[in-house]
C-alpha cells in the first residue's frame, strides 16, 4: 500500500539559513509523483514543487529543491535562505498513475511544522 | 486565472443535519477532488470527479457524496451528520494530464458539527 513518511513533527531555523524536511515514501508502483504543499495557519494548500519517479534532475522552484533518492525512496524538500514567511505545515504527498495513465489521488504525509526564527 | 473558490468557507451545522459544500475549480480544470483533513487523521482523500463521473473513491462512509456539473464546478453532501465529521474540507482541481498533473487547492471549508 501507498505510504509517505514525515519523521519531523517539528523543525526550527533561523532565518536565512537552509532547512531540510525529510520524507520517505512506500510503493511498488514505477510510475508516481511526488509533491510538496506548504499549508499557513489560513488553511490553503500551496504546491511548491513537484518530482516524477522518471525525472533523473532533481526538481528545483526558487528557494525551493527536492533531493529525490530513488533507491532509498526518499524525497526530501530544501529551503534555501528560509523567511519568516515560510512558517507553515509542510506536507510531503505521492500520486501514483492509475491504469489507463488517469491521475490517482494524492496520499499525504502527517506534515512538519516548520519555525523560522528571526 | 482565478484560483480554485470554496463555499461557504465557515459552517456550523448540528448532530443529525446534511450539510452541502461548493467548490469551483480554475478555468479549464476539468478534475476536482476533495479531501477531509482533521488533527488525528491528517489529509485524507474523499473522492475524485472528472467530467461529471465519480473516477475515484477513497474510505468513506455512503454519507459523504458528490457530484460535479457541466461547468465543472462540484458540490459535496453530508448527511446525517456526525461529530467526528468536523472538519477542514478541501477541494482541488487539475488539468488531469499524467501522475505529474498539479493539483490546486482551494482556501477549504472549516465545517463543525456540534
Amino acid at each position: 500500500a501507498q505510504k509517505i513518511t514525515q519523521t519531523q513533527p517539528g523543525m526550527f531555523v533561523q532565518e536565512k539559513e537552509a532547512v531540510t524536511l525529510d520524507c520517505t515514501y512506500d510503493t511498488s508502483d514505477q510510475s508516481y509523483g511526488l509533491f510538496w504543499y506548504k499549508q499557513p495557519s489560513s488553511g490553503e494548500m500551496i504546491f511548491l514543487i513537484y518530482q516524477g519517479s522518471y525525472d533523473e534532475q532533481n526538481a528545483t522552484e526558487g528557494r525551493y529543491s527536492l533531493n529525490f533518492q530513488k533507491a532509498r525512496k526518499s524525497a526530501n524538500l530544501v529551503i534555501s535562505a528560509s523567511q519568516l514567511g515560510d512558517s507553515a505545515m509542510y506536507f510531503c504527498a505521492m500520486r501514483e498513475m492509475n491504469y489507463g495513465g488517469s491521475q490517482g489521488n494524492l496520499i499525504f504525509g502527517k506534515g512538519t511544522k516548520l519555525s523560522v526564527k528571526p | 486565472k482565478a484560483g480554485v473558490t470554496q463555499t461557504p468557507r465557515y459552517l456550523i451545522k448540528t448532530r443529525g443535519q446534511q450539510v452541502t459544500l461548493s467548490c469551483s475549480p480554475i478555468s479549464g480544470h476539468r478534475s476536482v477532488s476533495w479531501y477531509q483533513q482533521t488533527p488525528g487523521q491528517g489529509l485524507q482523500f474523499l473522492f475524485e470527479y472528472f467530467s461529471e463521473t465519480q473516477r475515484n473513491k477513497g474510505n468513506f462512509p455512503g454519507r459523504f457524496s458528490g457530484r460535479q456539473f457541466s461547468n465543472s464546478r462540484s458540490e459535496m453532501n453530508v448527511s446525517t451528520l456526525e461529530l467526528g465529521d468536523s472538519a477542514l474540507y478541501l477541494c482541488a482541481s487539475s488539468f488531469s494530464g499524467r501522475a505529474g498533473g498539479e493539483q490546486y487547492f482551494g482556501p477549504g471549508t472549516r465545517l463543525t458539527v456540534t
